[in-house]
Formats: structure tokens, sequence, C-alpha cells
């Protein structure tokens, strides 16, 4: 299953809303995980099942989406927030990453 | 509170086996709740899921690695091991070991990644 990321980068401002999304090529219901990746650190773990925010992270973030389209949203970025972010696809092996969105400082 | 580090050689000869180890304190590698995988980033690239292992060693694999790769886990030592064969420059990444949370959810499973390790480079060059 592929996972196609839009956009590949933005960039934005702190305080601004920002949406990502993430289409499938096919449906995976709300097989669904987003990470948040740090230049040089490991992804971190924001959402899994399309919408559930994982334990300590931030109530700004959240997640939506069920079938093959899905987002990501920040609901007011902050400067910590400046990162790549990654969906995956938990629904079939072998579990697939999307290419990426690098949310940069405008 | 959980810890995964990755061990071993950061630079491998083409053609030869990269091999890695990866340590787990803090938790047990036996627990039902989960599974433990290898995921890799090329410089500059997006994330790629190897393969994974549950504790009782049943496995899965990435289909296009499949034939070179091999993972296991030693409950003893509390680790899990990647064995990636016939490396290529293609095969240069950082290599992160991961713990994968299995929750019971729909239809079947859901399974992701919770905790990464910090992630070792691996360059595959003569």
């Amino acid at each position: 299953i592929q996972l196609t990321q839009s956009p590949s980068s933005l960039s934005a401002s702190v305080g601004d809303r920002v949406t990502i999304t993430c289409r499938a090529s096919q449906g995976i219901s709300s097989y669904l995980a987003w990470y948040q990746q740090k230049p040089g650190k490991a992804p971190k773990l924001l959402i899994y099942a399309a919408s559930t925010l994982q334990s300590g992270v931030p109530s700004r973030f959240s997640g939506s989406g069920s079938g093959t389209d899905f987002t990501l949203t920040i609901s007011s970025l902050q400067p910590e927030d400046f990162a790549t972010y990654y969906c995956q696809q938990l629904n079939t092996y072998p579990l697939t990453f999307g290419g990426g969105t690098k949310v940069e400082i405008k | 509170h959980l810890q995964l580090q990755e061990s071993g050689p950061g630079l491998v000869k083409p053609s030869e086996t990269l091999s890695l180890t990866c340590n787990v304190s803090g938790g047990s590698i036996s627990s039902s709740a989960y599974y433990w995988g290898w995921i890799r980033q090329p410089p500059g690239k997006g994330l790629e899921w190897i393969a994974s292992v549950f504790y009782s060693g049943r496995t899965f694999f990435n289909p296009s690695l499949k034939s070179r790769v091999t993972i296991s886990v030693d409950t003893s030592k509390n680790q899990f091991s990647l064995k990636l064969s016939s490396v290529t420059a293609a095969d240069t990444a950082v290599y992160y070991c991961a713990r994968l949370n299995v929750l019971t959810f729909l239809e079947w499973p859901l399974v992701f990644v919770d905790y990464w390790g910090q992630g070792t480079l691996v360059t595959v060059s003569s």
C-alpha cells in the first residue's frame, strides 16, 4: 500500500493552523499512525488509529480520516513543532510510510 | 522507562553481512503485548520498515528485503537482532530498533511503533 503525503514541504509561522494530508492507494480503515521527526533524532509517535492522541502529545495535534484520506492538523504551530511528519499505514504488511512533510519556519 | 539501544559496526563492506543488536532495558522483551522491529532511513530520505519479531519467534518481513534479512530475539538477554546479507551502498542508512505496540482494533490488531532507539548509522563502503 502506497501513501502519498502532501504537501512535501510547507512554510508556516508560529500560531498558524497547519494541515498535512496522507492518501492511501487503497482503503486502510483507520489503520494509520502519524510521527514527528526532528533532525538527527528518531521519530516520535503522535497519533495512532488515525485519531487517537498518544499519551503526552500536546492537544494541538489532531488526526482525522478513514479509508483512503487522512489529515494531521496542528491547531496553533509552536516553535518546537518545526519538523518532518510521516504517516504510516498499519493495515497490511509490509508496513509502509508516506514520503514525509517538512514543516519549516516562514 | 523503556529504552532501546542499537549496537553494531558502523562500517560494512559491500557483499558482507550487516549485523545489529538492540538491547532493551526498562521492560521485558517477552511481553505478549509487543512486537520488536527494525526500521531504516537512508540519509536525507524517508523511513522503511524492515522486519518485526515476536518474543515467540514469529516474524514479519518487508518482501523487498526478505531474502536478505534475518531477525531474531534472545529473551535471556532481553535483546533482538538484525542481519542483512549481501549489502550494497543502497543499504547505507540509519537503522532504528523499535517496539511495536499491538492493540485489539476493528478487524485485526493495530500495530504501531511507540518506542524507538536513537538510531545507528551504518555505512556500506569498501
